[in-house]
């Protein structure tokens, strides 16, 4: 299994630009999310889904669309980037054994983007 | 609101000596804590969990511990390795509308010297 993989591992937009993150897993996992991670912080959630059609935003959805229309793809989107979504993206992963259960999740290698 | 933070940014030991880190909470109603280490340039990587209704739960070299009386949470390091020298962040599974996912402290940084 290749697990969380994430592209592009760089990337550098000009304000105002969109582009679209992408995000895909091959363990059949039905929880999938999308965190940002600036220097020195730890991560914080954007948005999260448990399947596909399901979505919510997270701690900082502001400025980022999702959609999930397929089990393995959770692609991010940045409809018009600004120099303050300059961060490190990850994308994470798990199973699900039930609503009120913790499943490990795994964490993709991360997306480093800059808007200048 | 919910949130989960860390006590020290940063953490410096010897080889060989014990590591503590701690974290502190503030939504008692929390069910799962989980510790992550983060090395540079790489995603973070499940340590250890532990489950609201336990004390204290042990891996390999690690301890984790739970106080739900004044919300901290702490992880053990035995022997520290220059190895587990990284970012440690704790975090706390939150179950929403679509499913669960992590909420994270701020992290504290070990630097392990030989």
């Amino acid at each position: 299994n290749a697990g969380v993989t994430q592209t592009p591992k760089f990337q550098v937009l000009k304000t105002g630009q969109s582009m679209t993150l992408q995000c895909a897993q091959d363990m059949n996992h039905e929880y999938m999310s999308w965190y940002r991670q600036d220097p020195g912080m730890g991560l914080r959630l954007i948005h999260y889904s448990v399947g596909a059609g399901i979505t919510d935003q997270g701690e900082v959805p502001n400025g980022y669309n999702v959609s999930r229309s397929t089990t393995e793809d959770f692609p991010l989107r940045l409809l018009s980037a600004a120099p303050s979504q300059t961060s490190v993206y990850f994308c994470a992963s798990s199973y699900s054994t039930g609503a009120s259960s913790y499943n490990e999740q795994f964490f993709g290698p991360g997306t480093r983007l800059t808007v200048l | 609101g919910e949130s989960v933070g860390l006590h020290l940014p940063t953490l410096s030991v010897q080889e060989g000596d014990n590591s503590i880190i701690n974290c502190a909470y503030s939504n008692s109603a929390s069910d799962y804590f989980i510790w992550y280490k983060q090395e540079s340039g790489k995603g973070p990587q499940f340590i250890i969990d532990i489950r609201s209704n336990m004390d204290k739960r042990q891996g390999q070299r690690v301890t984790v511990l739970l106080n739900k009386t004044v919300k901290h949470l702490s992880l053990q390091i035995a022997a520290t390795q220059p190895g587990d020298s990284a970012v440690y962040f704790c975090a706390e599974n939150i179950i929403g509308a679509a499913g669960t996912a992590l909420i994270f402290g701020k992290g504290t940084t070990l630097s392990v010297s030989s």
